[in-house]
């Protein structure tokens, strides 16, 4: 099991351009989530789906944010336009029949 | 709307000590609690989860407890050991899906 896959590790754009985060879950778990973390607010859910269907986007915090789950094995987090405010670490996570999280190992944005 | 908090923010100790790091929710209703470590500039590792109908969660020195009328959960980490310095952090569920997180301990064990 290689565990939940991120992409980019990191990525520095500038202002203005769009920015897509991608994230492979564990085969066979039926829940994505994706987290934020900044130094000021800590860690914070943005969406989850759940088989695939968005269930709750009410930590997504602007239009410029939104979240797709084509398929099980595949999620993108897209921001367009960036914005500095933007900058911070992106995890993904999923979740299987045990209830435990388990973690990707997030995606560091920069936004200049 | 489930909050939760950890202190002391960070923590330092020698070598060999025994340690309780400390999570406290306001939502008593909880479902599970779960625990995890940041090493700096790294994901989150996942160290013990602890469903709502146990109490307690053992893993190699690592012990955590969920007392969920108090409203608060402990780390216990035995005969620390410098690989241990890392960021704690303690998740409640907001019902059955969300996971809510505290700020984190940040522990550092000195040889």
């Amino acid at each position: 099991d290689a565990g939940v896959i991120q992409s980019p590790r990191h990525e520095v754009t500038e202002m203005g351009q769009e920015v897509t985060l991608r994230c492979k879950p564990i085969s066979g778990h039926d829940y994505l989530f994706w987290y934020r973390q900044t130094m000021m607010r800590g860690l914070e859910l943005l969406i989850y789906f759940n088989n695939n269907v968005p269930i709750d986007d009410s930590g997504m915090p602007e239009d410029r944010f939104s979240a797709k789950m084509p398929n099980a094995s595949f999620s993108t987090l897209k921001i367009q336009p960036s914005e500095p405010r933007d900058s911070a670490v992106y995890f993904c996570a999923s979740r299987g029949d045990n209830y435990g999280y388990t973690f990707g190992s997030g995606t560091r944005l920069t936004v200049v | 709307k489930q909050e939760v908090t950890q202190i002391p923010a960070a923590l330092s100790v020698p070598e060999g000590e025994n340690l309780v790091l400390n999570c406290s929710f306001t939502d008593s209703a909880i479902y599970n609690l779960q625990w995890f470590r940041q090493d700096p500039g790294k994901g989150l590792t996942s160290l013990l989860l602890i469903q709502s109908s146990q109490r307690e969660q053992t893993s190699g020195r690592l012990n955590a407890s969920l007392d969920k009328s108090s409203g608060r959960s402990t780390l216990y980490i035995a005969a620390s050991q410098p690989g241990d310095s890392a960021t704690y952090l303690c998740a409640a569920f907001q019902g059955a899906q969300k996971l809510v997180f505290g700020q984190g301990t940040r522990l550092t064990i000195n040889p």
